[in-house]
């Protein structure tokens, strides 16, 4: 079945730090990619996605780039923010039209991002 | 135009207690779904939805129940609550016309205790 599998955490960075989180992932079909963000006592929010091999997505400083090759999705931002701090989720879905096996979202375990001033 | 809505935002329960928690969306998306969110295990899949009168059960769905009436509801049922099921749960829906929506969108959460 889907799976994916995301950097384990906590991640402690200080402020203008580089970061990354490492994401690979097993799917059927061609699946989309996604990373959302969980600040603290709120749901998840979409951060950025890609839903075909090579995209980039981005927002707010952040970026991930869809590798069919290697099959991951890796997060990176060059410089964070003590506002950055949260749980990050990488995910996958998958469209029974294209393969997939239904339209589920699976989630990585996520990594909480500390970021000290 | 609200997004996906849950109530209620809190709830304590004692074992053996039933209780329903509300999802509504105003989005008119097809796909609806439940999660539960425990520490370290990221969020599960309980039940999810892709239509009016059509529900399936994901990866962890004992203990909970679904319906799906109308396109902008998607109740979940706890019959008799245990303490395991004390988590977070999340509602979310997306449409399935293409891959441009196929975002889905989270509600706030309901943290529901189990005693």
């Amino acid at each position: 079945g889907d799976s994916v599998t995301q950097m384990e955490g906590p991640v402690t960075l200080s402020e203008e730090a580089f970061l990354t989180i490492n994401c690979t992932y097993t799917a059927t079909g061609y699946p989309s990619l996604f990373w959302y963000v969980q600040y603290p006592g709120e749901g998840l929010q979409l951060l950025l996605k890609a839903t075909k091999a090579d995209d980039k997505g981005s927002n707010k400083g952040f970026e991930a780039t869809y590798r069919k090759e290697t099959t991951s999705f890796h997060l990176e931002k060059g410089s964070v923010q003590v506002s950055d701090s949260a749980v990050y989720f990488c995910a996958l879905t998958t469209n029974p039209r294209s393969g997939g096996s239904n339209y589920k979202l699976t989630f990585g375990k996520g990594t909480l991002l500390t970021v000290n001033p | 135009n609200a997004g996906v809505t849950q109530t209620p935002k809190f709830q304590v329960l004692k074992t053996g207690q039933s209780m329903t928690l509300q999802c509504a969306q105003d989005m008119n998306h097809e796909y609806m779904s439940w999660y539960r969110q425990d520490p370290g295990m990221g969020l599960r899949l309980i039940h999810y939805s892709v239509g009016a009168g059509i529900t399936d059960q994901g990866e962890v769905p004992n203990g909970y129940n679904v319906s799906r009436s109308t396109t902008e509801d998607f109740p979940l049922r706890l019959l008799s609550a245990a303490p395991s099921q004390t988590s977070v749960y999340f509602c979310a829906s997306r449409g399935l016309a293409g891959v441009i929506t196929d975002t889905q969108y989270f509600g706030p959460g309901t943290r529901l205790t189990v005693l």
